[in-house]
């Protein structure tokens, strides 16, 4: 079965450049979320969309910004990369009413330097 | 801060013991949920939970979600060693918007 894909897997970028993360979601699920894992801690939640729409905020800061596509793909912008930023990036999908919980992807490792 | 409390933080076992782990919460939820994180992979969903006293299954695994819906266990019998792994609670509120909130995670290490 599909599953959650995400591009890349591993990124290495310097302080103040800019990073593009890539989500695809599992086919026929309309809602994408983000969430940002650092190292020993839980996923923290960024932000989440349905139907192409900001559906809810979480702790995501300014200098990111992330957005649906009509294919449901989303993508994460992250602008003016800090030490801090590196982490693991997860995005998960689910159906608007996520009966079986949400799919997670395998992430994506930024490491900023 | 953490509005979950999950407990033990991490613990050590020998192969074949039985595993339990707990979240609790001053909040109602309306969904819990199990998930394991291996390293460097995303979180895998193991249990589903709906309905307060709701007791599920899925093989050596079994989670409940508490009568109060302010707590949920997970068991885990016979651990083996691909048990080793981090497992996080998270759980959604109603009228969250399908938010998650997640424990802080069991880490569980199996003694060779």
């Amino acid at each position: 079965a599909a599953g959650v894909i995400q591009s890349p897997r591993h990124l290495i970028k310097e302080k103040r450049e800019t990073a593009t993360l890539k989500c695809y979601p599992i086919p026929r699920h309309d809602t994408v979320y983000w969430y940002q894992q650092g190292p020993g801690q839980d996923p923290q939640f960024l932000i989440s969309f349905y139907e192409k729409m900001q559906s809810d905020k979480g702790s995501i800061p300014d200098r990111f910004s992330a957005q649906q596509f009509s294919d449901y793909h989303s993508e994460l912008n992250m602008s003016s990369l800090e030490l801090g930023d590196s982490a693991l990036y997860f995005c998960a999908s689910s159906p608007r009413t996520p009966t079986y919980g949400y799919t997670f992807g395998s992430g994506t490792r930024l490491t900023v330097v | 801060g953490q509005q979950l409390n999950q407990s033990p933080q991490s613990m050590f076992i020998q192969e074949g013991e039985d595993v339990s782990m707990n979240c609790t919460s001053s909040s109602i939820f309306n969904t819990w949920l199990w998930y394991k994180q291996d390293p460097g992979e995303g979180p895998v969903l193991l249990i589903a939970l709906y309905k307060a006293g709701e007791l599920t299954s899925n093989g050596r695994l079994t989670a409940q979600f508490g009568i109060t819906r302010k707590d949920s266990f997970l068991n885990i019998s016979a651990s083996i060693p691909s048990d080793v792994g981090i497992y996080f609670c998270a759980g959604r509120k109603r009228d969250s918007n399908y938010q998650l909130i997640w424990g802080a995670g069991t880490k569980l290490i199996i003694k060779p």
